[in-house]
């Protein structure tokens, strides 16, 4: 796969605003998606999941949005909060295959 | 909430050393799992094991890589001679079903560094 390197894609939000961000997928057999949130030193951790069969799935302040014709997934959080400062994953497999991550993309929360 | 714990938070050691990096998973999961996250990179898939057995691995988990349940609660990641390359961050993760349904837990890491 392809390697972020020391680069990630980053977004800067005003505190109180919306987030959206975004992830392409890999497999077009994939059927199961995850969002991870991974703070500083620490280990990714699930914040929202959806499976092929929808295309919407709604949680509390987030919100996943999962495009199949362009193998597209994103992450919508409401009023963003300086909490939500991560490094945030998408993640996909299909039945008993091993999760596989995307390519991160660090949201930093402006006070 | 049951966690996944990892020991040590933080290994350093001399290229070419062994280090086995341990892992308490939740304990009525069944299906484990190793990733590794070099810095500032993606989170890589190493080995998955259920039942007592490796049930998939990537092309990086190479034959200087084994894990291991030696008892009941433990899951081992050995690495026989560590290369300068081996230093990443090393997650733990476990599940109740092998289909990631609710995700996998993920424990907070090792640390290791290869000096």
């Amino acid at each position: 796969g392809e390697s972020v390197g020391l680069h990630l894609p980053t977004l800067s939000v005003q505190e109180g605003d919306n987030s959206i961000i975004n992830c392409a997928y890999s497999n077009s057999a994939s059927d199961y998606f995850i969002w991870y949130k991974q703070e500083s030193g620490k280990g990714p951790q699930f914040i929202i999941d959806i499976r092929s069969n929808m295309d919407k799935r709604q949680g509390q302040r987030v919100t996943v949005l999962l495009n199949k014709t362009v193998k597209h997934l994103s992450l919508q959080i409401a009023a963003t909060q300086p909490g939500d400062s991560a490094v945030y994953f998408c993640a996909e497999n299909r039945g008993n295959t091993p999760l596989v991550f995307g390519k991160g993309t660090r949201l930093s929360v402006i006070a | 909430e049951p966690e996944v714990t990892q020991t040590p938070s933080h290994q350093v050691t001399q290229m070419g050393q062994e280090v086995i990096l341990r892992c308490v998973p939740i304990s009525n999961h069944l299906y484990f799992y190793w990733y590794r996250q070099i810095l500032g990179q993606k989170v890589e898939f190493l080995v998955s094991f259920y039942n007592n057995e490796i049930s998939e691995k990537s092309e990086i988990f190479d034959d200087q890589f084994s894990v291991e349940r030696p008892d009941g609660s433990n899951f081992t990641l050995k690495i026989r001679s560590t290369k300068l390359e081996d230093s990443a961050m090393y997650f733990c993760a476990s599940s109740v079903t092998g289909t990631g349904d609710y995700g996998y837990t993920f424990g907070s890491g090792t640390r290791l560094t290869v000096v």
